[in-house]
């Protein structure tokens, strides 16, 4: 039974590069979020769909981040221009979305470097 | 304790020792779930509690919850080394909100 993939493991950058992130959830979900992860922050929302439907987009992330949909089996996360301040573990989760008592399930996450 | 604005915790134990770990939330949720992180990795749920229950047992994890004053808490009976990871809680009903976390290093 797959998890959620995410790929790639490790991305490095130069400041004002545009990286793609890609998730693929778990089969049948229909709640995906995206979260971004620091020593300091902890874990931040980005940004959550519900049957591709973007249902949040995380407020102060909305400038140079953009996640999409486009269909049930995979969703990317766009960071356009990067900054070092971006630098960070980008994490993925789904969940079957019918009720809270289903914990979303995570990948193992992207870690970005930008330079 | 830990919630999302707090700074992340640490904690180290010795081998065999108990420790309790704890978690306030603060809007309305059925259920908190735990979960652990290893490094490198994605967190992975380890114990979720309901609301209409007080705690809940797997091995050597306990888990409370307490919604009068909206906490739980994460308890490990004889830590082992391989128990060293970070611990977060999640509250929510569809948007989970994730504490800071708690930092466990348990010593040979």
């Amino acid at each position: 039974d797959a998890g959620v993939t995410q790929t790639p493991r490790h991305e490095v950058a130069e400041k004002g590069q545009t990286i793609i992130l890609k998730c693929e959830p778990v089969s049948g979900h229909n709640d995906l979020f995206w979260y971004r992860q620091t020593k300091i922050q902890g874990l931040e929302l980005l940004s959550y769909f519900r049957s591709k439907s973007l249902m949040e987009d995380g407020g102060a992330f909305k400038d140079r981040f953009k996640a999409e949909m486009l269909n049930s089996s995979f969703s990317t996360l766009k960071i356009q221009p990067t900054e070092p301040k971006d630098s960070a573990v980008y994490l993925c989760a789904s969940s079957p979305g019918q009720n809270n008592n289903q914990a979303p399930l995570f990948g193992e996450g992207t870690r970005l470097s930008v330079l | 304790s830990q919630w999302g604005e707090e700074n992340l915790q640490a904690l180290s134990i010795q081998e065999g020792e108990d420790v309790t770990m704890n978690c306030s939330y603060k809007t309305y949720t059925t259920v908190v779930h735990w979960y652990r992180q290893d490094s490198g990795r994605g967190p992975a749920l380890i114990i979720l509690i309901r609301s209409n229950e007080r705690e809940k047992r797997s091995g050597r994890l306990r888990a409370t919850l307490d919604t009068s004053s909206q906490s739980s808490s994460l308890s490990i009976t004889a830590a082992q080394c391989e128990d060293t990871a970070v611990y977060f809680c999640a509250s929510g009903n569809y948007k989970y909100v994730f504490g800071a976390g708690t930092r466990l290093k348990v010593i040979a």
